[in-house]
């Protein structure tokens, strides 16, 4: 697998269940991003991870939890969602979080019934 | 605050023909980078053309070039030679240095044969 991979691509889940999106780089990058894009809308940066640390945090509700247990996985653990959480989230990665180009994965395609 | 504004929510075009998107930004920063993003229907985001606010000399990029203009803050897109792989989302983004990225809300763009 080459560049920034994510699995699952589609999810559908009930608003009491329990899931987590997974995200992988294999670009040796230092950054990793959790994105959340909805129609219509600019991209909406949810976390910023820097050499395994979370720095950035954007006013995301508890109920999203990211882990970043290493330089190269980063996940996103999903519990309560609300149907506007329905989205397609994007995962991104970059060398350093100063300015760099990002390379972002396929997406995961979220629906909470 | 940083903001992009992309005011084409659609396009189209001929293929064979030449197509420019528009983008506008602000900030207060004076070093930032600039960013075109295409995001084909198959959801995978890929970078187009980088600019470095710098550098005067407008970025290309084989069939694909940018008219940035640093004081009225514009960064236009412009295709040339449209072919069929070019429909997709395009996307704007600013990241001014040890920010952030900051994207516009998207112009679909779509060749028509």
């Amino acid at each position: 697998e080459t560049g920034v991979t994510q699995t699952p691509r589609h999810l559908v889940m009930g608003m009491t269940n329990k899931k987590s999106l997974k995200c992988e780089q294999h670009l040796g990058h230092n950054a990793m991003y959790w994105y959340k894009q909805s129609a219509k809308k600019p991209l909406e940066l949810m976390f910023v991870y820097s050499l395994e640390e979370r720095v950035e945090n954007n006013s995301v509700p508890s109920r999203f939890s990211p882990e970043c247990p290493n330089s190269s996985h980063l996940f996103l653990h999903l519990h309560t969602l609300q149907p506007e959480d329905s989205a397609l989230y994007l995962c991104a990665s970059s060398q350093s979080r100063t300015g760099g180009e990002q390379f972002f994965g396929p997406g995961t395609r979220l629906t909470v019934l | 605050a940083q903001t992009v504004t992309q005011s084409q929510p659609e396009m189209s075009v001929q293929e064979a023909e030449t197509v420019t998107l528009s983008c506008t930004y602000d900030t207060s920063e004076n070093n930032y980078y600039l960013f075109w993003y295409k995001q084909p229907p198959s959801r995978q985001m890929i970078l187009v053309i980088r600019q470095e606010a710098y550098k005067q000399q407008n970025a290309t990029e084989n069939r694909f070039s940018v008219n940035f203009q640093k004081a009225a803050k514009s960064f236009s897109l412009k295709i040339s030679d449209s072919q069929l792989g070019d429909t997709a989302m395009y996307f704007c983004a600013l990241c001014p240095l040890k920010d952030q990225f900051y994207f516009g809300t998207g112009t679909s763009l779509t060749v028509i044969p």
